[in-house]
C-alpha cells in the first residue's frame, strides 16, 4: 500500500527551531515530487512548496518562500519541512502529499500537528 | 497566481439530496489541472476527482465533476451519511498549486 508516514505532534516555544519529516512506503519517494500543505486551525488548505527528493529540486509558494525550508534525504527516502525560528502563527497541521503528474496530490500523510506556544 | 473561490461556504442538506458545489477561478484553468478533495474531521484530505471529471480509485459514481475555463462543479447525486465533509478544489498552473477555501456540506 502506498503511504506517507509523518513524524509525530510537536509542542514548541516561539523562537525555537523544528524539523518534521515525511517518509514514503510502498513506493520510491525519490521518484516523485512531494508537497507540503498547511492547515491552520479551522481553516483551509494552503500549498507551501514541493521537492523532488531525487535531486532536491524545490519550488516554494511565494507565500512561504523564506519562511520555511523544504529538504530531503534521498538515502532514506524522506522529505522534511523545517523552521529556524517558530512563531505562534505557525501553529497548524502540516501535511505532506505525493504529487501525481505534476498535477494533484495523492496520497496524503496523516499530518503533523505543530503547536507553538509560550 | 490563480485564485479559486468556492461557493457556497456551507451547504446544509439532508441525506438523499443532491449537492452542487462550485469552484470559480480568477483566470482560465486547464480542466486537466482541476482537482477535488474531500476532508472529514480529524482526517487528511482524500483525492476525489482529478482532471475535473475523473473519479479517483474507489470513489463512488454518485460523485461527478464538470466544468471548464473558470467554472467547475462537483456534484453529489444523492448524499450518503459519509459524504458530509469539507470539499476543496485545487488547480495547477505555472509551477504554482492553489486551493479554494472549501465548501462544508453539513447535515440539515
Amino acid at each position: 500500500e502506498v503511504q506517507l508516514m509523518q513524524s509525530g505532534a510537536e509542542v514548541k516555544k516561539p523562537g525555537e527551531s523544528l524539523k518534521i519529516s515525511c517518509k514514503g512506503s510502498g513506493f520510491t519517494l525519490n521518484n516523485y515530487w512531494i508537497g507540503w500543505v498547511r492547515q491552520m486551525p479551522g481553516k483551509g488548505l494552503e500549498w507551501m512548496g514541493i521537492i523532488y527528493p531525487g535531486d532536491s529540486n524545490i519550488r516554494y509558494s511565494p507565500s512561504f518562500q523564506g519562511q520555511v525550508t523544504i529538504s530531503a534525504d534521498k538515502s532514506i527516502g524522506t522529505a522534511y519541512l523545517q523552521w529556524s525560528s517558530l512563531k505562534a502563527s505557525d501553529t497548524a497541521m502540516y501535511y505532506c502529499a505525493r504529487l501525481i503528474a505534476h498535477n494533484y496530490f495523492d496520497p496524503w500523510g496523516q499530518g503533523t500537528l505543530v503547536t507553538v506556544s509560550s | 497566481e490563480i485564485v479559486l473561490t468556492q461557493s457556497p461556504g456551507t451547504l446544509s442538506l439532508s441525506p438523499g439530496e443532491r449537492a452542487t458545489l462550485s469552484c470559480r477561478a480568477s483566470q482560465s484553468v486547464s480542466s486537466s489541472y482541476l482537482t477535488w478533495y474531500q476532508q472529514k474531521p480529524g482526517q487528511a484530505p482524500r483525492l476525489l476527482m482529478y482532471g475535473a471529471s475523473s473519479r479517483a480509485t474507489g470513489i463512488p459514481d454518485r460523485f461527478s465533476g464538470s466544468g471548464s475555463g473558470t467554472d467547475f462543479t462537483l456534484t453529489i447525486s444523492r448524499l450518503e451519511p459519509e459524504d458530509f465533509a469539507v470539499y476543496y478544489c485545487q488547480q495547477y498552473d505555472s509551477s504554482l498549486w492553489t486551493f479554494g477555501q472549501g465548501t462544508k456540506v453539513e447535515i440539515k
